[in-house]
């Protein structure tokens, strides 16, 4: 089982609806968890993070934890064209090494 | 504030090779962390370095090291480069350390032929 795991996608939506993403990791103890988006050709850029101790909202972007079953999603509301990219979910693993492991990313498609 | 920077952006190397690429973190920030980002393998993490010491150190071979200054701008160096070394190399800095946000540069794009 890989440590961080996304499915590769494409995930595709049309303009206007809700796009889930989700990321499942390996380590229960693991505390803080970061969503990059990547455009093709481009370096990844922090979107949003939370930490075990709730959920969070910044604008169209809703990042959520679920513990129990050891899953992050990452919710875009109102989805644009412009929102096509790979997402990547980082998590700080509860290994002791101080280090982000990435997912593969997901490639998301907004229809127009 | 400026953000991360690298240099150069892309780099055409043969195969035995060294080469040496940089990085400058945003200004204030400690620690530089390196990735490397092939199609296959994804961002796979190579070393972090915090206020000069490296921290970490991902699963590759001894070919690839790195080093920081004392002004946080870091160096990572690939001795007798690979085929396989060919990849878009990333540096994100961060203000706490790697296991934090961190922030990315825009890569260095080297081939090897």
């Amino acid at each position: 089982q890989k440590e961080v795991e996304q499915n590769s996608g494409p995930l595709s939506v049309p303009e206007g609806a809700i796009a889930s993403l989700n990321c499942t990791y390996s380590d229960r103890g693991s505390q803080s968890f970061f969503w990059y988006r990547q455009y093709s050709g481009k370096s990844p850029e922090l979107i949003m993070f939370i930490y075990s101790n709730g959920d969070k909202e910044d604008g169209r972007f809703t990042a959520q934890l679920n513990k129990a079953s050891q899953y992050v999603s990452l919710l875009i509301r109102d989805s644009q064209p412009s929102d096509s990219a790979t997402y990547l979910c980082a998590v700080n693993l509860y290994t002791g090494r101080r280090a982000l492991t990435f997912g593969s990313g997901t490639r998301l498609q907004v229809q127009p | 504030k400026a953000g991360v920077t690298q240099t150069p952006r892309y780099l055409i190397k043969t195969r035995g090779q060294q080469v040496t690429l940089s990085c400058s973190p945003i200004s204030g920030h400690r620690s530089v962390s390196w990735y490397q980002q092939t199609p296959g393998q994804g961002l796979q993490f190579l070393f972090e370095y915090f206020s000069e010491t490296q921290r970490n150190k991902g699963n590759f071979p001894g070919r690839f090291s790195g080093r920081q200054f004392s002004n946080s701008r870091s160096e990572m160096n690939v001795s007798t480069l690979e085929l396989g070394d060919s990849a878009l190399y990333l540096c994100a800095s961060s203000l706490t350390g790697g296991e934090n946000e961190q922030f990315f540069g825009p890569g260095t794009r080297l081939t090897v032929l």
